[in-house]
């Protein structure tokens, strides 16, 4: 595709619940990133992949976070018994790799609110 | 840990009015620094990626700045549709996360 796709662009849900979201990178795009974002702050680091594996998961919060990426393109960030402190924006990023330049491209996130 | 610290926290300019915002960061080895630009609602734009102490990038009426220490982003004459949260973010040697500073919202009255 043309950009970073994330879908649902919104998503509200009750505290305990568990949700998914949805990212589809840049086509070509090997390495994939997940930041969130809360209000008035910048994003924070979550958890990338080179291809099919979970390079770094050093920024996931607690376990109830996970990710995956399958096939190596389209990731999915699962988050189980959501709490109200999971609200933010959730941003996805593809670069075409890891190293050299490496810059990332961002789709337009989805905002999670937990209620 | 890397750190970055933007300055100011917001900004308000007239139409035409230059100034340069600032982005003090601290890291183990710099690999890169990018500058990204985000409208309310949606996610960061790349800008510019600078690599080394005195390069200059420039970009319609934006020019980004480094130094061993910290870059500026100076924005001359600017219109309305240069308003936005502007984000500073650092990439060092050994991983491939972004280390974002908290932003500088710009507004640029007509």
């Amino acid at each position: 595709g043309a950009g970073v796709s994330q879908t649902p662009s919104n998503k509200v849900t009750e505290k305990g619940k568990y949700v998914e979201l949805r990212c589809d990178p840049i086509s070509g795009h090997t390495a994939l990133y997940w930041y969130r974002q809360s209000l008035g702050q910048g994003p924070e680091f979550l958890i990338y992949f080179q291809g099919t594996g979970a390079a770094d998961d050093s920024g996931l919060p607690n376990d109830r976070f996970f990710a995956v990426r399958p096939e190596g393109s389209v990731s999915t960030l699962k988050i189980q018994r959501t709490e109200r402190g999971d609200s933010a924006v959730y941003l996805c990023a593809s670069s075409l790799g890891i190293g050299g330049q490496n810059i990332q491209y961002f789709g337009a996130g989805t905002r999670l609110s937990v209620l | 840990e890397d750190q970055v610290t933007q300055s100011p926290e917001a900004l308000r300019l007239q139409e035409g009015e230059s100034s340069s915002l600032n982005c003090s960061y601290t890291v183990s080895g710099l690999r890169g620094l990018f500058w990204y630009r985000q409208d309310p609602g949606k996610g960061p734009e790349f800008l510019f990626t600078l690599y080394s102490a005195g390069e200059e990038k420039e970009k319609e009426r934006l020019k980004a700045t480094l130094t061993k220490k910290e870059s500026f982003l100076h924005i001359t004459a600017p219109k309305p549709e240069d308003s936005a949260t502007y984000l500073c973010a650092v990439l060092s040697f050994g991983n491939e996360k972004l280390t974002f500073g908290t932003g500088t919202r710009l507004t640029i009255i007509p």
